[in-house]
């Protein structure tokens, strides 16, 4: 089975520095990429996801982030952060289990992201 | 916006009760997820539907129950109600029934008193 672990429970950074979230991943092949965000009592709204080819991907609000197969990571980053970025982020992983079993979705814990002034 | 709409936005009831949550997935899309969101379990995945049939069974209580009508909406019912069932309760929605981008509506805050 997929595991996900995102290994910055909180991170703090100024505004305009650059960010970058750590995602690492276990499964046996490549599965599907995502990151997600959540502002304080909404609900998650997809920032970006890969499936497959070009490993950077473009997201919204200025997002990237890159595959490396050889580290199973999938980090986000941001080369600068805006207040309104204050949030929790969260990576998933979307695979299929052993034997033929369905397709799932595993989110990892979560980071939760502030930005100082 | 995603386009997935959850009813209600809260909800306050006691323990022993019973309440029902409802989800409308995005125009288009067939399946519909339930996930649960605690402080100390993160982000689990509760059950799949697919076109009105149970595709995939995640770490739900035999308490809780699912089903998706034939306008595509889902209900999720949760019964005989613990302290312990306080969440958020997410639905998602995708287009097919596996492989595929979910998205999310903005959860259902369940409180347990």
């Amino acid at each position: 089975a997929q595991s996900v672990t995102q290994p910055d429970i909180h991170i703090t950074v100024s505004e305009g520095a650059s960010l970058e979230l750590r995602c690492n991943y276990s499964y046996g092949a490549t599965p599907y990429l995502f990151w997600y965000v959540q502002s304080p009592g909404q609900g998650l709204q997809l920032l970006l996801k890969y499936f497959s080819g070009d490993t950077l991907v473009q997201g919204i609000k200025g997002f990237e982030a890159e595959f490396k197969r050889s580290q199973s990571s999938f980090n986000l980053r941001k080369p600068s952060v805006h207040w309104s970025d204050a949030a929790e982020y969260f990576c998933a992983v979307g695979a299929y289990g052993g034997g033929g079993s369905n397709y799932k979705l595993t989110f990892g814990k979560g980071t939760l992201l502030t930005v100082n002034p | 916006d995603s386009g997935v709409t959850q009813t209600p936005k809260h909800l306050i009831t006691a323990t022993g009760q019973r309440v029902t949550l409802r989800c409308s997935p995005r125009s288009g899309d067939l399946s519909v997820y339930w996930y649960q969101q605690s402080l100390d379990q993160g982000l689990q995945f509760l059950i799949q539907y697919y076109n009105g049939e149970e595709r995939a069974k995640g770490n739900i209580l035999e308490r809780f129950s699912a089903q998706q009508f034939p306008d595509l909406h889902s209900e999720l019912n949760l019964s005989s109600l613990e302290l312990g069932d306080s969440a958020l309760y997410f639905c998602a929605s995708s287009v097919a029934d596996s492989g595929e981008t979910q998205y999310f509506g903005p959860g259902t805050r369940l409180l347990v008193l």
